[in-house]
């Protein structure tokens, strides 16, 4: 079956560093996507990871382990504007489907 | 700018009435899906389409239909409304061949009541 797990709510500081985490069970994995969506609009691309190790850019970046079925989201120097829900999500690719398998979300408020 | 584009950001609908819910995306891109949002569930999928004239049902399709006649357009039907199918209904396009992720529509927010 698929799952993915990750917190349902984080609080830090402006200006700290938050990490993310995400784990997933999945039997067609081919990819790992973070999103970020504020309040009522529409989830936007932050990430994408396909291969193990760090992609980086700029404040954000995004960790993947195949192997362990990890991934996190890191973000540095913290903004306001930061608060925000980050939905973590699995591309499947069982049979015919190319679809993307969505966590719960985490939702991140930044206080001052 | 890319742009994916949902008729109604908010919709107000009688329990058993027939709710059309419209998609357009301006990218030509081939895949097209349907997920509705609640609070605790996440982004969960109903219904996705490969390209014209093509349907697979997803998650949760139960309740649920699409139309996909052109390209551009996807349309989600509530046949028959139901007070369980108040939530916020995304909708999101994909090119076939690319590795990104979607591109999401703004939501649309339906009570049923």
């Amino acid at each position: 079956g698929q799952n993915i797990d990750q917190p349902t709510e984080m609080t830090a500081t402006e200006g700290a560093i938050v990490q993310i985490n995400c784990t997933y069970q999945t039997s067609g994995f081919n990819g790992l996507f973070w999103y970020q969506q504020h309040a009522g609009e529409a989830p936007t691309f932050l990430s994408y990871n396909v291969l193990d190790g760090l992609e980086e850019k700029g404040r954000f970046s995004s960790f993947l382990s195949r192997s362990k079925g990890y991934s996190y989201l890191l973000l540095k120097e913290l903004q306001m504007k930061d608060s925000a829900s980050y939905l973590c999500a699995v591309r499947d690719l069982r049979g015919a489907t190319n679809k993307l398998i969505f966590g719960t979300g985490t939702l991140l408020a930044v206080q001052p | 700018d890319v742009k994916v584009t949902q008729s109604s950001r908010y919709l107000v609908k009688r329990t058993g009435e027939k709710v059309f819910l419209e998609c357009v995306q301006d990218m030509d891109h081939e895949n097209m899906f349907w997920y509705r949002q609640d609070p605790g569930l996440g982004l969960r999928l109903i219904y996705f389409s490969y390209d014209v004239k093509m349907k697979e049902k997803g998650d949760i399709p139960e309740g649920y239909s699409v139309s996909r006649e052109k390209k551009e357009r996807f349309s989600l039907i509530l046949e028959s409304a139901s007070t369980n199918q108040t939530s916020m209904y995304l909708c999101a396009s994909r090119r076939r061949d690319s590795k990104y992720g979607y591109t999401f529509g703004s939501g649309t927010r339906l009570t049923v009541v």
